[in-house]
């Protein structure tokens, strides 16, 4: 039974940093690339990066500017998002999900998401 | 980047309704778009991937079609339980991307 479970989320001031912890369970984490989506209040899903089963490559939104960092540690069966210079619309619920194909390195060219967390909830506000 | 434009943005039926959703991509994506389903409070869920292959244990009565721009999301027969919103995606070219999102309701 795969899970996925994130944490690190929290009520934060703008400009500050914020690491996003996701601890998986029930599938070889290392076989699969994964994912961050995020979501403001009352809005819908925003798709924010993506990387390789075995970490060597990533891919960003453009609309990031740089701010955020993907990666895992495959020891600890963990995926993180690093969040520097947090912004008031960086406000909503992350999400991480596993990549659905086995074993890729490329990105795009169809795939899905097929597992996801509960999300958790980065709130940022003066 | 290859813009995803789902239609409508709400909807109100009665259980026992066909429902249908569309999703126009911004350029050709083929058969490289996704359905999922997310419920209030909820974790989005995948029910079809690749235009219109099931996930596992998804319900027969959703289906979906299309290829190339145009694609079209599909409830045969809409249940309670149906009540969520629905988001396509595409995973053609990254940065991959949804659509707005469309609000089920039930009438």
């Amino acid at each position: 039974q795969e899970q996925l479970l994130e944490s690190g989320g929290g009520v934060v001031q703008p400009g500050t940093s914020l690491r996003l912890s996701c601890a998986v369970s029930g599938f070889n984490f290392n076989n699969f690339g994964m994912h961050w989506v995020r979501q403001a209040p009352g809005k819908g899903l925003e798709w924010v990066a993506v990387i390789s089963y075995e970490g060597s490559k990533r891919y960003y939104s453009d609309s990031l500017e740089g701010r955020f960092t993907i990666s895992r540690d495959t020891s600890k069966n963990t995926l993180f998002l690093q969040i520097n210079s947090l912004r008031p619309e960086d406000t909503g619920v992350y999400f991480c999900a596993k990549r659905r194909a086995i074993f890729m390195l490329t990105f795009g060219g169809g795939d899905a998401l097929d597992f996801w967390g509960q999300g958790t909830m980065v709130i940022v506000s003066a | 980047d290859i813009q995803m434009t789902q239609s409508p943005s709400s909807l109100s039926a009665s259980v026992g309704d066909r429902v249908t959703i569309t999703c126009q991509a911004s350029q050709d994506i083929t058969n490289h778009l996704n359905w999922y389903q997310q419920k209030p409070g909820k974790a989005p869920k995948l029910l079809i991937y690749d235009v219109s292959n099931l996930e596992t244990g998804v319900p027969s009565r959703f289906s979906g079609s299309g290829s190339g721009t145009h694609f079209t999301f599909t409830i045969s027969s809409l249940q309670p339980e149906d009540i969520a919103s629905y988001y396509c995606q595409q995973y053609d070219t990254f940065p991959c991307s949804f659509g707005q999102g469309t609000r089920l309701h039930i009438k």
